[in-house]
């Protein structure tokens, strides 16, 4: 399997603060890399895609991607207690026609405390 | 879109029993991924389909897996025999194209006693 790295956590912020994901990944030819989320007792749930260097952004969700570090991160401004999840990164390590396969992180559980 | 389908949602079974897990994924994408995920190794890829052909079965573990799919529609992941070790969440997943990433379905908690 591909190496994919992320903090374990837990991490935890109070309600309205910035909560910043982390992820570093091993593959340096990856195309496309991903942010889902997961509830305790869930399936993973994507919330971000990012496949060009620079930020993403989706509502109060920021992914940042820098290839040539090999890292990828997450903000996601405005906690709310809602938020509390682990959050998985995943990266497509896939070139030219084959696309599909997707490595995962450990994931970082996050709490966001009201 | 009633979403990526999975069955059973949980399965207890003996140590030495067949198991079969299955997967519909949702129309029109063509690719499938079967998971599973445990607390010790996180969520691990162990197969993927695309246009219903394996394209690489290098995670599945052991002889003791193997996964089919026989049309667009329906897949199934086969444990024989299982073994303690195998217990954990199985999540099956598909995707168009692979580049939007993948959509779970709920999983099945397997436990083998």
């Amino acid at each position: 399997q591909k190496e994919v790295e992320q903090n374990s956590g837990p991490l935890s912020v109070p309600e309205g603060a910035i909560a910043s994901l982390n992820c570093t990944y091993s593959d340096r030819g990856s195309q496309s890399f991903f942010w889902y989320r997961q509830y305790s007792g869930k399936s993973p749930e994507l919330i971000m895609f990012i496949y060009s260097n620079g930020d993403k952004e989706d509502g109060r969700f920021t992914a940042q991607l820098n290839k040539a570090s090999q890292y990828v991160s997450l903000l996601i401004r405005d906690s709310q207690p809602s938020d509390s999840a682990t959050y998985l990164c995943a990266v497509n390590p896939d070139r030219g026609s084959t696309l599909g396969r997707l490595y995962f992180g450990r994931g970082t559980q996050l709490t966001v405390w009201p | 879109d009633a979403g990526v389908i999975q069955s059973p949602r949980h399965e207890v079974t003996e140590m030495g029993q067949e198991v079969t897990l299955r997967c519909k994924p949702i129309s029109g994408h063509d690719y499938l991924f079967w998971y599973r995920q445990t607390m010790m190794r996180g969520l691990e890829l162990l197969i993927y389909f695309n246009n219903n052909v394996p394209i690489d079965d290098s995670g599945m573990p052991e002889d003791r897996f193997s996964a089919k799919m026989p049309n667009a529609s329906f897949s199934t992941l086969k444990i024989q025999p299982s073994e303690p070790r195998d217990s954990a969440v199985y999540f099956c997943a598909s995707s168009s194209g692979g580049r939007l990433g993948a959509t779970f379905g709920s999983g099945t908690r397997l436990t083998v006693v």
